[in-house]
């Protein structure tokens, strides 16, 4: 079994729409865990980090399940520029090591 | 503030001949990383490390890959001898936080380097 499990998609949705990715790890002793949004042909970026009580950034919303041990991105409000993959990672405490999903790619269309 | 730079940005190579990557990352971060990502695929960590010392290089494919961080700044990645399913883009990332001091620091990735071995 994978340490980070995601639904690679493609999600395909109109500008506007409200989208949700789901992302389940293995390893109950992760601590840290984050979205990352990758554009095509480009490196990494830190989306945002994910808390336990849930957290917002704008459209984006993070939510962590710990007792099923899964993590969502919502994002409301699609835009275009919104198309990208999005990888969930995740961390163990003490470690500065990331492991990274597969991605979810998501297409926003007009 | 000047991002983690890398090079070259592409290779094609032959199989079984060699290849070395550079990474300069951003000016004070302690701690460096080197990724292997296969297309389709998410980054997978190759070796990590702290100043000039290695943290982590449990995935790194030694009987053919090297890496070195001299003097605790700029690193090398070499590969040699190269082989088809080496063909990836190699990420180099850098952070602030020293490893089992802290939680997880962003970490920032450079622009990579797609290599392709025939």
């Amino acid at each position: 079994r994978k340490e980070v499990e995601q639904d690679p998609g493609p999600f395909n949705v109109p500008e506007g729409a409200t989208v949700a990715f789901n992302c389940t790890y293995s390893n109950s002793a992760s601590q840290s865990f984050f979205w990352y949004r990758q554009d095509c042909r480009k490196e990494p970026k830190l989306l945002m980090s994910v808390y336990s009580s849930g957290n917002e950034d704008g459209r984006f919303t993070a939510q962590l399940n710990r007792a099923s041990q899964y993590i969502s991105l919502l994002i409301r409000d699609s835009k275009l520029s919104d198309s990208a993959t999005y990888l969930c990672v995740v961390n163990k405490k003490g470690f500065q090591k990331l492991v990274f999903g597969t991605g979810t790619r998501l297409l926003v269309s007009p | 503030e000047a991002g983690v730079a890398q090079s070259p940005r592409y290779k094609i190579i032959e199989k079984r001949q060699s290849v070395a990557f550079w990474c300069n990352p951003i000016s004070g971060h302690a701690t460096l990383y080197w990724y292997q990502q296969i297309l389709g695929q998410g980054p997978k960590l190759l070796i990590q490390f702290q100043n000039n010392g290695v943290v982590d290089d449990s995935q790194l494919p030694k009987d053919r890959f090297s890496a070195e961080r001299l003097k605790g700044v700029d690193s090398t990645l070499k590969i040699q001898p190269a082989k088809l399913e080496d063909s990836a883009v190699y990420l180099c990332a850098s952070s602030l936080v020293i490893p089992g001091l802290a939680g997880p620091d962003t970490q920032y990735f450079g622009p990579g380097t797609r290599l392709t071995v025939l």
